[in-house]
């Protein structure tokens, strides 16, 4: 099992740019996370799944967007990067009240 | 509201030196609580979890931790340090979406 796939690993937007974040979980996990990590601040959440075509919005959702079409996948979106998004961005995914398994993370840098 | 402390930023102890590193949570009911590492340009990884029952909780990698109510605290505990325990490690508490993570402890290990 590969567990939960990030891709990219790194990128540089521009102020303004948009992007996707991929996400997937071979795990058949119902739960999926999206937490940024900044320096000195630990994991704050983004948007959350409970499943197929459900989502909500986390401690930080300001900026992002996600969707949950298939329990596989759950993209983040970027609409209008600004340099405050500058950060690690993890994808997760659970079983209901079990340990998360993550990704290793994308770095995104916004100049 | 749930939230977690870890007082420590930064910790340096010798090769085959003891470690704990503190973790203080805030919660208003039975915690679920974690500890997970995470190594340069990796996700976190899961060391042990705390769910109920026995207090002193064994995980991977010869650490372990215990859960004292009394004093709100999840500290985890090696006995000897290797080098290769270098890494961030960080405390959560909760479950699901409503996961809170500790700040985190940076480890360096000397020769």
């Amino acid at each position: 099992n590969a567990g939960v796939t990030q891709t990219p690993k790194f990128r540089i937007l521009k102020i303004g740019q948009s992007m996707t974040l991929q996400c997937t979980q071979d795990m058949n996990h119902n739960y999926m996370y999206w937490y940024r990590q900044d320096p000195g601040m630990g994991l704050k959440l983004i948007y959350y799944s409970v499943g197929a075509g459900i989502t909500d919005k986390g401690e930080v959702p300001n900026g992002y967007n996600v969707s949950r079409s298939t329990t596989e996948d759950f993209p983040l979106r970027l609409e209008l990067a600004a340099p405050s998004q500058t950060s690690v961005y993890f994808c997760a995914s659970s079983s209901p009240n079990s340990p998360l398994h993550f990704g290793n993370g994308t770095r995104l840098t916004v100049t | 509201a749930q939230s977690v402390t870890q007082p420590d930023i930064h910790i340096t102890v010798s090769e085959g030196a003891s470690l704990e590193l503190r973790c203080n949570y805030s919660y208003g009911a039975t915690p679920y609580l974690f500890w997970y590492v995470q190594s340069p340009g990796q996700g976190l990884q899961l060391l042990l979890k705390y769910f109920s029952g026995d207090t002193l909780v064994q995980g991977i990698k010869g650490f372990e931790a215990e859960f004292k109510r009394s004093q709100s605290s999840f500290n985890l505990r090696k006995p000897s340090v290797h080098w290769s325990d270098a890494a961030e490690y960080f405390c959560a508490v909760g479950e699901n979406n409503d996961m809170r993570f500790g700040a985190g402890t940076r480890l360096t290990v000397k020769p």
